[in-house]
């Protein structure tokens, strides 16, 4: 069962717009969310993260807001540039033993 | 530089062979972790460890096996290779199995089985 689910395969952005991606869940018991980014033939790299305590997390351009009575967390992206065009996975977990991914959404920046 | 090493980058296999990938950190990280990630699906686990001598069965476990008999290194071993096994394959480790923290992840492995 997919439990973090990101039902936009695909975005695509002009140069200098804000980017919004979004995840959903459907397991309460999720406490930490994070996300990562990944270039073609590469692994995929921490972003930027947030507990279930806290509603807003923000790291230079990236911020993420999560929304636990929703189960839904989004990932905003601005000013957006070309270098963030890459496949953002969502995560969620209890614990690192059981984190679970979402299927990923596919940025692109157009210049 | 300190990180994830994976073996091999690519390989086709033969179904009913054996393959083990490889994969070393040098971080000191007590857990270590596989995923496949399949079109569609994302990342799936397959195994972990919290720490050396101790492993564990994730979300995909069938038909895989691991092994952790030191800290840095953490070999998944594919007794009999079937073609829904294809997949590309990603070592991670983090600094504890525990709650928060990121996952820190290799390159990959892309394994075809015909």
């Amino acid at each position: 069962d997919q439990q973090v689910k990101q039902n936009s395969p695909s975005l695509s952005v002009q140069e200098g717009r804000i980017s919004i991606l979004n995840c959903d869940y459907t397991n309460s018991m999720f406490d930490y969310f994070l996300w990562y980014k990944k270039y073609p033939a590469e692994g995929p790299t921490f972003l930027i993260s947030i507990s279930s305590i806290k509603d807003k997390n923000e790291d230079g351009r990236f911020t993420v807001f999560l929304n636990k009575s929703a189960k839904h967390l989004s990932l905003h992206i601005v000013p957006s540039q070309p270098g963030d065009s890459a496949v953002y996975f969502c995560a969620a977990s209890v614990d690192n033993n059981d984190m679970r991914f979402g299927a990923g959404t596919r940025l692109t920046v157009k210049p | 530089i300190a990180g994830i090493t994976q073996a091999p980058t690519s390989q086709i296999l033969a179904a009913g062979r054996r393959m083990t990938l490889r994969c070393t950190q040098d971080m000191r990280h007590n857990a270590m972790y596989w995923y496949r990630q399949d079109l569609g699906l994302g990342l799936r686990l397959i195994h972990y460890s919290n720490t050396a001598g101790t492993t564990g069965k994730g979300e995909v476990p069938d038909g895989y096996s691991v092994s952790r008999a030191n800290t840095d290194d953490f070999p998944l071993t594919l007794a009999s290779a079937v073609p829904s096994q294809t997949s590309v394959y990603f070592c991670a480790s983090s600094e504890t199995g525990g709650a928060g923290g990121e996952l820190f992840f290799g390159e990959g492995s892309r394994l075809t089985v015909l």
